[in-house]
This record gives C-alpha cells, sequence and structure tokens, in this order.
C-alpha cells in the first residue's frame, strides 16, 4: 500500500502560482498517481495523474521525483475558484477503487 | 460531469427506517461506486459494482446493501438506518482509458438520520 502524506491546509494569494506537495514514499513502480480535488459542496473532480515524466494539463502540472517517492501539483496561477481540498491518491496495484485520504484545503486570498 | 445523477439530494430520516439512494449514469460505464464522506474522513468505499448483478464490498459496508439491475443504475439501500450513518454520499463511475482509468463523481447525497 502506498501511504500518502499530505499538508492539512496551505494558503496562497490569488494570482500566485501554488505548489501542492505530496508523499507518498511506498509507491509501487507501476502505479500511477493520480491527483483529485473537491469544491466546496461538491462531488471530487479529476485534474491530473501521471507516472514517471512531468505531466502538463488544462488544469495543472504534475511535477514526480525522480525516484517517485513525491509529487508536487502546481497551480500556475491560482483563482479563488482554486479553493478547495486537493486529494493526491496513487492507486494500489490491483485495486479497483481510489482511496481518499484528507487531503490539502487550499485557501486563496483574493 | 460523466451523465451521473443522485436522487434524492437532500433527506431526513428516523433511525430504523428504510432508505434507498439512487445513482444513475447515461453512458454505460461498467464500473460504479458508492462513497461515503465525513468530516476528518475524506471518501471512504462502501460497496462498488463491476457489472449487472456484480458487486463487491468496500471498506465500510456493514448496515449498507446494493443492487444493480441494469447498468444505468445503481442503488445503495441502509435497510435500517442509524444515526452513524448520517453523511454525505457520493456516486461515481470509473472510465477506462488506454494507460489508467479516472472517476467521475455525482452531486452528492447528503442524508440526515434522526
Amino acid at each position: 500500500d502506498a501511504k500518502t502524506t499530505q499538508p492539512n491546509s496551505m494558503e496562497s494569494n490569488e494570482e500566485e502560482p501554488v505548489h501542492l506537495p505530496c508523499n507518498h514514499s511506498t509507491i509501487s513502480g507501476t502505479d500511477y498517481i493520480h491527483w483529485y480535488r473537491q469544491l466546496p459542496s461538491q462531488g471530487p473532480e479529476y485534474v491530473i495523474h501521471g507516472l514517471t515524466s512531468n505531466v502538463n494539463n488544462r488544469m495543472a502540472s504534475l511535477a514526480i521525483a525522480e525516484d517517485r517517492k513525491s509529487s508536487t501539483l502546481i497551480l500556475h496561477r491560482a483563482t479563488l475558484r482554486d479553493a478547495a481540498v486537493y486529494y493526491c491518491i496513487p492507486e494500489r496495484t490491483g485495486a479497483n477503487n481510489l482511496f481518499f485520504g484528507t487531503g490539502t484545503r487550499l485557501t486563496v486570498i483574493p | 460531469d460523466a451523465g451521473i445523477t443522485q436522487s434524492p439530494r437532500h433527506k431526513v430520516t428516523e433511525t430504523g427506517t428504510p432508505v434507498t439512494l439512487r445513482c444513475h449514469q447515461t453512458e454505460n460505464h461498467r464500473y460504479m461506486y458508492w462513497y461515503r464522506q465525513d468530516p476528518g474522513h475524506g471518501l471512504r468505499l462502501i460497496h462498488y459494482s463491476y457489472g449487472v448483478k456484480d458487486t463487491d464490498k468496500g471498506e465500510v459496508s456493514d448496515g449498507y446493501s446494493v443492487s444493480r439491475s441494469k447498468t444505468e443504475d445503481f442503488l445503495l439501500t441502509l435497510e435500517s438506518a442509524t444515526s452513524s450513518q448520517t453523511s454525505v454520499y457520493f456516486c461515481a463511475i470509473r472510465t477506462t482509458g488506454a494507460i489508467t482509468d479516472t472517476q467521475y463523481f455525482g452531486p452528492g447525497t447528503r442524508l440526515t438520520v434522526l
């Protein structure tokens, strides 16, 4: 099992970059790292995933450490709408579902 | 939003009464899930389904049953609701990608058991 550690909360000023860290030191070599976020009063939504290389999409970038024991979700320019709980979820080999921890609550300050 | 709806969106019931929550999808996804979310616990899996009439337990399945008689509907039943089942319930589907899979969640059902 890949145990995950994320800070409970972080703050960012609006329009500044945000780096959300995650440690997953026991992840296996072939399991992907997923990031989801949950806006207030909504269900979680997919953000991004990656295996070894850094990944970019329209929402965010994912930087994965070379040893894969940690990753960082990067929001290049935080907006008020990015205020949410962000979950780092390493896959578990053979599992059919996602294992959510308590995530990082991001507060964006205007 | 992957065409997922949940009903009802809010429900208040009394201890000991049966409750059924419905999850409906419009895109014929094979996998469907029920999670509950409580303060301090993130989301925890209750049951999931991998096809019509094929279901399996998650980590917090006690007190819950599920049924899937057709692809589009996944029902969660609390046979005799208890106050500890007061929670927000999320349904999800899983899409299968070429590399890995992604889950999409419904809007949630807030259940209060008095």
